[in-house]
């Protein structure tokens, strides 16, 4: 079975830093994907940032990066220049590809950020 | 515009009176997901279906239905809705196979009285 652990359940960070959100995966698939999403007060779920397994350098999109340590089971979310719009709820996901089909994506239990101004 | 509709948005009803959630989606997709979110536990899995007419069980089935009579309808039935399915329910799709992400709908907030 796969599991997702986000063992934050709220941060703080102040306008303009950097911050990361922790992110831990288990699986015994050697094919999967790790996802993050981000989800504002609105309720939404919107997509931030993709990783497979087999990606040789981290992912980025725009302000934000994906720290994939393979070896280690993580997929820390690094979100730089924090912006009070980043002040939401955040998920990391995982989606095991095994036997010519996608399964469910895992969602961890979420870490709230919140930026000050 | 590619999305994914759900409706109602937000719902609120008595315990046992039979409710649907309806869920379309103009992309295509093989693969409908249904999620609950709750406080703590994060997004899970209700039902999903690979493709018209199949359909599988989540990690928390019990309490509800689904159907996928064609390919972008796939909508959600609580026969008899108990206040333990008070939550916000997303429905979700995407391509299969691979490595896709979900496309999200807007959410259904659902409370049972």
């Amino acid at each position: 079975a796969q599991k997702i652990t986000q063992t934050q359940p709220g941060m703080f960070v102040q306008e303009k830093e950097a911050v990361t959100l922790d992110c831990t995966y288990d699986t015994s698939d050697p094919s999967y994907g790790l996802f993050w999403y981000k989800q504002p007060s609105s309720g939404e779920m919107i997509f931030l940032i993709y990783q497979g397994s087999y990606d040789q350098q981290n992912a980025t999109e725009g302000r934000y990066s994906l720290n994939f340590q393979k070896a280690r089971k993580s997929a820390n979310l690094v979100i730089s220049a924090s912006q009070l719009g980043d002040s939401a709820m955040y998920f990391c996901a995982m989606r095991v590809i095994s036997s010519g089909s996608a399964r469910q994506l895992t969602f961890g239990s979420g870490t709230q950020l919140t930026v000050l101004p | 515009e590619a999305q994914v509709t759900q409706n109602p948005r937000y719902l609120i009803t008595v315990t046992g009176k039979k409710l649907t959630v309806t869920c379309s989606q103009n992309m295509n997709h093989e693969y409908m997901s249904w999620y609950r979110q709750d406080p703590g536990l994060g997004l899970r899995q209700i039902y999903y279906s690979m493709n018209v007419e199949v359909t599988d069980k989540g990690d928390v089935p019990e309490g509800y239905k689904v159907s996928r009579k064609e390919k972008r309808n796939f909508p959600l039935i609580l026969e008899s809705p108990s206040p333990n399915q008070t939550s916000l329910y997303f429905c979700a799709s995407s391509l299969i196979p691979g490595a896709h992400g979900y496309t999200f709908g807007s959410g259904t907030r659902l409370t049972v009285v």
